[in-house]
């Protein structure tokens, strides 16, 4: 059964302390991974799509990469404002999108 | 701003009533697509929409349906409400159907049953 697991459930950090959220996945087929960022009561917010193994980006303070089975957002030197709920996403072969149940991020002050 | 928009932005009701929830996809796209998202869930994908066909079938229930008109905007129908249906919304669209594009969401609608 395909199956996005996301890790951990929370994260609570000090500004500036970087980190690692997990996302493993077991699907058929792999055809793309999306990650999202969504603040309280709102919609979620596009941040990268990896297609690859190997493949990695980066944007700001984070950078997303991608192996076989798992995917990592790094963050760096967080801010504040990079508190929110960070969700992955998987394509399957059958081109349906297969959500995690997100990492809730704090950033302290 | 996605592009993508919802309207209401909240919606109160009783139970065993009907609503309709809309969505004008950005400029462009052909897929609209409809998430339910609970407080105890995450996002549950209901069901797509490729430039006026229905393209994919997720969790949605038989006392939910939706269309895409011809102007590529969208509407979900929820009927004979449950206190479990309360929620947020969520459209979301992309440019093709069956590919790997990037879906766009919208700001939602918050749902409360009572």
């Amino acid at each position: 059964e395909d199956q996005v697991t996301q890790s951990p459930e929370a994260l609570r950090l000090q500004e500036g302390e970087s980190s690692s959220l997990n996302c493993s996945y077991t699907v058929s087929g792999l055809r793309g991974l999306f990650w999202y960022r969504q603040d309280p009561g709102k919609g979620p917010e596009f941040l990268f799509t990896l297609y690859s193994a190997g493949e990695e980006k980066e944007k700001e303070r984070l950078k997303a990469t991608l192996t076989k089975k798992e995917s990592f957002l790094h963050i760096t030197a967080p801010k504040p404002e990079d508190s929110a709920t960070y969700l992955c996403a998987v394509q399957a072969s059958n081109y349906q999108l297969i959500w995690g149940a997100g990492t809730k991020l704090i950033i302290k002050p | 701003d996605s592009g993508v928009t919802q309207t209401p932005k909240h919606l109160i009701t009783a139970t065993g009533q009907r609503v309709t929830l809309r969505c004008s996809p950005r400029s462009g796209d052909l897929s609209v697509y409809w998430y339910q998202q609970s407080l105890d869930q995450g996002l549950q994908f209901l069901i797509q929409y490729y430039n006026g066909e229905e393209r994919a079938k997720g969790n949605i229930l038989e006392r939910f349906s939706a269309q895409q008109f011809p102007d590529l905007h969208s509407e979900l129908n929820l009927s004979s409400l449950e206190l479990g249906d309360s929620a947020l919304y969520f459209c979301a669209s992309s440019v093709g159907g069956v590919t790997t594009d990037t879906q766009y969401f919208g700001p939602g609608t918050r749902l409360t049953v009572l």
